[in-house]
């Protein structure tokens, strides 16, 4: 079975430009989660799909930060324009139901903003 | 507002010893709770989940506890190997209720197993 799929791997811009990431969840997948870690921390939900649908963007820096999620399978992240604080991994995860194995993440955007 | 605490940055065991990793939450409406693994530069892994219907759940070297009085859970590996050298996340989420289930992770323990 294919795992969660992201790219790229890295990135390095500089502030104030833009950059998105992609990510393609497990086939049969309906949930999509993207969360931001940053260097020392836990991983840090952003927003949740169901199919394309978002659940919860509560945590989502709406003013910099869009998602999206077109016909319910891949995903982009998009921030415009970056900020140093930005600079984290940011990593896709997607699950069939939560309660049964969790959810299955992809290994991660490491975004560098300088 | 840390509502999932790792209050050990890490942990230092020999190998063939009992690891125990702890996890303490603050926020009443979590009922299912995880335990990922990760090693450096890859994404986080599924180690073992409980819903808060049980208070063990078991599975080959891994055992989790959770007690919902005290807000708390632990991870046991026994017995430690090399292998399991890693960041160990304990997470939780709202989930039964349908809709938004995100995981709210603790900012991790890292294992180190001693030969």
């Amino acid at each position: 079975e294919a795992g969660v799929a992201q790219s790229p791997r890295y990135k390095i811009i500089e502030k104030r430009q833009s950059v998105a990431f992609w990510c393609n969840p497990i086939s049969g997948h309906a949930t999509l989660y993207w969360y931001q870690q940053i260097l020392g921390q836990g991983p840090k939900l952003l927003i949740q799909f169901q199919n394309n649908g978002v659940v919860d963007d509560s945590q989502l820096p709406k003013d910099r930060f869009s998602a999206e999620r077109l016909k319910g399978v891949d995903s982009t992240l998009k921030i415009q324009p970056a900020k140093l604080e930005d600079s984290a991994v940011y990593l896709c995860a997607s699950s069939f139901l939560m309660g049964q194995g969790g959810a299955f993440f992809g290994q991660g955007t490491r975004l560098t903003v300088v | 507002d840390q509502q999932v605490k790792q209050n050990s940055p890490s942990l230092s065991v020999q190998e063939g010893r009992i690891s125990i990793l702890n996890c303490d939450y603050t926020n009443s409406m979590f009922d299912y709770f995880l335990w990922y693994k990760k090693y450096p530069a890859e994404g986080p892994t599924f180690l073992i989940s409980i819903s808060s219907i049980k208070d063990k759940n078991e599975d080959g070297r891994f055992t989790v506890f959770l007690n919902k009085s005290a807000k708390h859970l632990s991870l046991h590996i026994v017995p430690s190997q090399p292998g399991d050298s890693a960041v160990y996340f304990c997470a939780a989420s709202s989930y039964s209720g349908g809709g938004a289930d995100g995981l709210t992770f603790g900012k991790g323990t890292h294992l180190i197993i001693q030969p």
